[in-house]
Formats: structure tokens, C-alpha cells, sequence
């Protein structure tokens, strides 16, 4: 049983546009959520996170919203480029427990 | 953040043989994680291996079959012991700096596929 889903296994948009990714989670009690950038033969890297307490956190490029009423997270990146081509995975946190979810294959068109 | 490197970044394994796989960290840190994503899936977490004590297993993960060693706050190995393609993965070491435990960082992984 999935706690953390990301529903769309790949997405692609244009050079410049906006790439909206999308998370649910199903245990409330989760209190921190993270977003992780991974490229191929790489480990994944650390993006952007939000506390439960939040509903909004921007860094730079990437913005990262919290409906927890949906259970619903999301991540923005505005204009996206080519070099933001990689998987991203949502993850959730309740105390020392991290849950992935399956990840979301971006591909940004020159 | 910190940097991790593993060996070997991929090997090929025959069925039945065991392979240790290396993680070390350039700061010294208290908790190390051991992931596993096998092909199409999410990242898995094994085990935590704490410096100084026996690691903790998550649930489907024994210790028989994946044994950890954690002798110092730099480094560990997981062992993938008595090997079948189904343990056929990525698999990735992680930890964190102090005051950033949700920010784990991750090292580049070591891809095994067993024959």
C-alpha cells in the first residue's frame, strides 16, 4: 500500500513553461514533505521541502504547495529548462521515516 | 551538504555468490541509510546503521540477508548475501548533516544485476 503516489509516471513541456508535478499522500500524520531531483547514474539530490505547518515554500525557480486538507502536494517550477530534465520524487516524513514515492519522469523540450 | 561516494558503482553477480557494497561519507555522520530502488520502483529503505550499534531493519529486510557494518561515523557496507535476480537493484547509501535530518543526501548509487 502506497503512502506517497505520484500518479503520472512521466510528463513533458516546452522550454520555458510551467512544470507543475504532483504528489498525494495518505498518512496525515506525515509532518515534513520533500522534493528530490535524480539523474541517471546519479544519486537523488535534495530540492526543496515544506514543513506541514506551511503551505507554500519558494526557492528561486521551484515552488513547492501543501493542500493538507487534499493530502495533495505539488511542485512548480517556472520557466523550466532543459537542464531540469530528471526524476523527481515526492517524499514524506513522520518522525525518523522517510517514504518515497515512485517518481515522476520530467522531460523539459528545447 | 556532504559528499558520498560508493564502490563499485555496478557490478554483474552470479546467482548465489554475495557482494559487499562500500559507502563513505567526507564528514562524519551519526545515522547512515541503505536504500534500495529496483527497476520501475521507489526507493526502499533496508536498514539505518547507526555507528556503535546493530542497524535497525525495516520490515521485509533481514539481517541474514543483508548484513550492515558501521565501524565508524564515515563509513558502512551492505552485504546482498546469497544472491538472486530479484536482488537485482540500485542501491543507494544516504545520510544527513546535523539539524537537516529530512535532507538526506545520497551517494551515486551501485547498480547489481544478478545472472
Amino acid at each position: 500500500d502506497q503512502q506517497v503516489k505520484q500518479n503520472s509516471p512521466s510528463l513533458s513541456v516546452q522550454e520555458g513553461r510551467i512544470s507543475i508535478l504532483n504528489c498525494d499522500y495518505t498518512n496525515s500524520m506525515f509532518d515534513y514533505f520533500l522534493w528530490y531531483k535524480k539523474y541517471p547514474a546519479e544519486g537523488p539530490t535534495f530540492l526543496i521541502s515544506i514543513s506541514s505547518i506551511k503551505d507554500k515554500n519558494e526557492d528561486g525557480r521551484f515552488t513547492v504547495f501543501l493542500n493538507k486538507s487534499a493530502k495533495h502536494l505539488s511542485l512548480h517550477i517556472v520557466p523550466s529548462q532543459p537542464g531540469d530534465s530528471a526524476v523527481y520524487f515526492c517524499a514524506a516524513s513522520e518522525g525518523d521515516k522517510v517514504i518515497f514515492g515512485p517518481g515522476t519522469s520530467l522531460s523539459v523540450i528545447p | 551538504s556532504a559528499v558520498i561516494s560508493q564502490k563499485p558503482s555496478r557490478d554483474i553477480c552470479q546467482r548465489g555468490t554475495s557482494l559487499t557494497i562500500q559507502c563513505q561519507v567526507d564528514s562524519q555522520v551519526t545515522m547512515m541509510f541503505w536504500y534500495r530502488q529496483q527497476p520501475g520502483q521507489s526507493l526502499t529503505l533496508i536498514a539505518t546503521a547507526n555507528q556503535g550499534s546493530e542497524a535497525t531493519y525495516e520490515s521485509g529486510f533481514v539481517i541474514d540477508k543483508f548484513p550492515i557494518s558501521r565501524p565508524n561515523l564515515t563509513f558502512s557496507t551492505l552485504t546482498v548475501s546469497n544472491m538472486s535476480p530479484e536482488d537485482s537493484s540500485i542501491y543507494l547509501c544516504s545520510s544527513y548533516l546535523a539539524g537537516g535530518y529530512n535532507e538526506q543526501f545520497f551517494g551515486p548509487g551501485t547498480r547489481l544485476t544478478v545472472l
